[in-house]
């Protein structure tokens, strides 16, 4: 089973709407959460990460980590046609690089103009 | 602004060829990272280096090997590969103490 797990699978939003992508840990262990996203033809970029409980804005995106439950959402505002990409959920069992970073499967949005 | 660059693009090749990828890093990073990434866009870790030592070695065939001459510098080698080695792979960097992964464009291998 894969230790970290994302929905939906696929997400369309109209331009200007509001997106919401969902991530859960499977192991206790991995309490540390990042967002990246990926453009077709480029590699992943990190996005944000979150490691305490509660929200953590950046622009036009919010994430929200609940620790009790490993879940951490992404919400973006506003969403504009360049934030079409494949997201993906990575968690590790440390903020720092001795912890492997595993990903989540990916959530592809497509915003709509 | 891309600081971490991979060659080649693309790759084709026959079954039990041996390739060869390259990754540099300009980030200043000690650590450097390969992952492959599946045709259902799914990323798997297989490597980790710091500072040119192996410290992530995930179960991958024994065809694939990493070498390392300096702390910017990454590369993969396959030898003999195989259909199922058809994927892109992605290399990326990392500061010690932060867990934030920077990745280049990755290289794209297709074996027919």
């Amino acid at each position: 089973q894969q230790k970290v797990q994302q929905s939906p699978e696929s997400l369309s939003v109209p331009e200007g709407g509001m997106a919401s992508l969902n991530c859960t840990s499977s192991d206790r262990n991995f309490q540390y959460f990042w967002w990246y996203r990926q453009h077709s033809g480029e590699g992943p970029k990190a996005l944000m990460s979150i490691f305490s409980d509660g929200d953590k804005k950046e622009g036009r995106f919010t994430a929200h980590l609940n620790k009790a439950s490993l879940h951490v959402s992404l919400h973006i505002r506003d969403s504009q046609p360049s934030d079409s990409a494949l997201y993906f959920c990575a968690a590790s069992e440390k903020n720092y690089n001795q912890g492997k970073l595993i990903f989540g499967q990916g959530t592809k949005l497509s915003i709509k103009p | 602004e891309t600081a971490v660059f991979q060659t080649p693009n693309y790759h084709v090749t026959q079954v039990g060829n041996e390739v060869s990828f390259n990754c540099k890093q300009t980030l200043g990073h000690d650590t450097m990272y390969w992952y492959k990434q599946d045709s259902k866009k799914l990323l798997k870790i297989m490597f980790s280096y710091n500072n040119k030592q192996l410290i992530v070695n995930e179960t991958v065939p024994r065809r694939f090997s990493p070498q390392s001459s300096d702390k910017a510098h990454l590369n993969l080698r396959i030898k003999s590969v195989e259909p199922e080695d058809s994927a892109v792979y992605l290399c990326a960097s990392s500061h010690r103490f932060q867990n934030t992964l920077y990745f280049g464009a990755g290289t794209r291998l297709s074996v027919l």
